[in-house]
């Protein structure tokens, strides 16, 4: 399967955790981005990478999450001290270089539940 | 106000009719325009992308009216297979960065 992946595609951590996703994108895009979605609300824009280079943070994301790609390949999220409302779907989109926004390809998706 | 807003629907309609969708923007400096579809418990995938000449793929069709910050979708002769969400998707940029999805329409089509 050449697609996007993340991984674990489900977790249930309690309030107050730290929990880590990853993305493994399409292995030559070179952009990466993450978003989280919530029952009957679309993707909301968390972050953006551009090669290892992040390049745009969603202002709405606090401090508590953070996002990184070392070496330009697979990306991890984050997020520190969990509360109940981190409750979603967080997924991973990536797309290729080039002109033109292009069409970014999602993961499965992450389900986190913070009890 | 949101930045995307969408007609959540749902919208039914029976198989072989004709159905349109409206979305509107607020940035009027948005440079792309693009629908995904999501079906049910599944990410979103690339359904077609809006330009302002208006374009065409089989039975959709998407058009974009900057001035009036609107983008439809039309879809055609709908299958069955056409039910899912519907997601309208605006971006400052023509190349990269922020994307912003609207919330979405839901189409169910019934035999």
């Amino acid at each position: 399967d050449t697609g996007v992946s993340q991984d674990p595609r489900h977790k249930i951590t309690k309030r107050g955790q730290n929990v880590t996703f990853r993305c493994d994108p399409i292995s030559e895009h070179n952009r990466l981005y993450w978003y989280r979605q919530t029952l009957g609300q679309g993707p909301e824009f968390l972050t953006y990478f551009q090669n290892e280079a992040q390049l745009e943070k969603s202002r709405l994301l606090s401090d508590r999450f953070s996002a990184e790609r070392p070496k330009g390949s697979f990306s991890t999220l984050e997020i520190q001290r969990t509360e109940q409302g981190d409750s979603a779907m967080y997924l991973c989109a990536s797309s290729l270089p080039g002109q033109g926004f292009g069409e970014q390809f999602f993961g499965p998706g992450t389900r986190l539940t913070v009890l | 106000r949101k930045e995307v807003e969408q007609d959540p629907g749902p919208f039914n309609v029976p198989e072989g009719a004709t159905v349109a969708f409206n979305c509107t923007y607020s940035n009027s400096a948005s440079q792309s325009f693009f629908w995904y579809r999501q079906d049910c418990r599944k990410e979103p995938k690339l359904l077609m992308s809006v330009y302002s000449s208006g374009n065409e793929d089989g039975r959709f069709t998407a058009q974009l009216n900057r001035a009036s910050q609107y983008i439809s979708l039309l879809i055609r002769d709908s299958k069955l297979s056409d039910s899912a969400t519907y997601l309208c998707v605006v971006n400052e940029r023509t190349n990269a960065g922020k994307s912003t999805f609207g919330d979405g329409t839901t189409l169910t089509v019934k035999p």
